[in-house]
This record gives C-alpha cells, structure tokens and sequence, in this order.
C-alpha cells in the first residue's frame, strides 16, 4: 500500500530547529517528485520544497536559506530540517508525492500531516 | 511566480445543486491544473489533473475544465460528503502554487 507518515513535529521557540521526517512505503523515495506542504492555521495550502528523483532541490523563496529538504533512499524517507524558525512558520506539514513519470507536477499521494507550533 | 485565483472564496448550495468553481491562473499553463478537495482536520485528496482528467476512485459527479488561463471545477449534483474546501493548483512549474480555496457549506 502506498502511505506517507510524517513525524517530528512539536512546540518550538523561535529561532530553533526541528527535523521533519516522512516515511514512505509502497514506492521508493528516490523514484518520485517529493515535497513539504504546508497549511498554517485557518489558511490555504503553501507550497514549500521539492526533492526531484534525479536529486536536485527547489525551495519557496518564504524558507529558503531556512529550511532544506533531502532523503535517506536506504530509509526510505524524506526529511524537512527547518533553522530558524519563525512564528509564521507555525503549522501542519504535509508530505506529497508526484507521481513518477508524470508529465505535470500534481500530488497524488498525501501523508495525514505533522503540526509545527512556534511560539516562546 | 504564477498566481492562482478562485472564486468564489465560499459558496452556500444544498444537496443536489450544481456547482461551480472557477480558478484563473495569471499566466497560460495549457491544462496543467489539478484540483484537491480537503475537509477539515484532513490532508488534501486530488480530484482532477490535467484539467479535466478525473483520478481513479472519484466519483463521476466532478468535471473539471478549461485550458490556458480559466478553469473550472464543477459538481454536478452536490452530496452531504461534498461540503469541504476545494483548491486548484498549477502544475506546470515550481514554486507549484494554489489557489486561495473555496468553501462549500450547506444552505
């Protein structure tokens, strides 16, 4: 069965670090176009980062120099480190998954999110 | 960037109605939308790509449409697990980015 499982999430202050991690099972990590979402309270959904199969990132101009986004192919997972972290950066993580292949980047695969809280 | 814009941002209908939303991207993107519908507490669940192209498991009563600029999402006779937020995306280039969401709540 295909299944994304994000875990790290948690209370922060600001200006600390977290590690994000999403388990995939079902497919290989290496093979897909995988990404971090995400939703801050009451809002709309904002795109975050990208890790391309062939290994090559892209992150949103909100995080980047901020947050980086790798994988473990030996794990199977994807991972978000997040530095510096600010009270906008407050909410749920999604991991998505692009089908392989495919000729346009839409998500078909959603994990259930992991929520990240920054506050003092 | 391209930016995605849907409207309405909310819409009332009772079951059985048909609706539509619409989603305007600020640049041509062919048909390379996706639509997702998201009820609360839960993550987004595809329902269209390619514009018009319906993902496996959902039900016949979504259609989506358009190409370019202008696109549609449209539920034909609206159902009590329907009412949730809907969301349309670009999928031609990165940063991927949605549009603001539409609502649909019960009249």
């Amino acid at each position: 069965e295909v299944q994304l499982v994000e875990s790290g999430g948690g209370l922060i202050q600001p200006g600390g670090s977290l590690r994000l991690s999403c388990a995939v099972s079902g497919f290989n990590v290496s093979s897909n176009y995988m990404n971090w979402v995400r939703q801050a309270p009451g809002k709309g959904l904002e795109w975050v980062a990208v890790l391309y199969s062939g290994g090559s990132t892209y992150h949103a101009d909100s995080v980047r120099g901020r947050f980086t986004i790798s994988r473990d192919n030996s794990k199977n997972t994807l991972f978000l480190q997040m530095n510096s972290l600010r009270a906008d950066d407050t909410a749920v993580y999604y991991c998505s998954s692009v089908p392989g292949l495919s000729l346009s980047y839409y998500m078909d695969v959603w994990g259930k999110g992991t929520t990240v809280t920054v506050s003092s | 960037d391209i930016q995605m814009t849907q409207s309405p941002s909310s819409v009332s209908a009772s079951v059985g109605d048909r609706v539509t939303i619409t989603c305007r991207a600020s640049q041509r993107i062919s048909s390379w939308l996706a639509w997702y519908q998201q009820k609360p507490g839960k993550a987004p669940k595809l329902l269209i790509y390619a514009a018009s192209s319906l993902q496996s498991g959902v039900p016949s009563r979504f259609s989506g449409g358009g190409s370019g600029t202008d696109f549609t999402l449209t539920i034909s006779s609206l159902q009590p697990e329907d009412f949730a937020t809907y969301y349309c995306q670009q999928a031609t280039s990165f940063p991927l980015t949605f549009g603001g969401g539409t609502k649909v709540e019960i009249k």
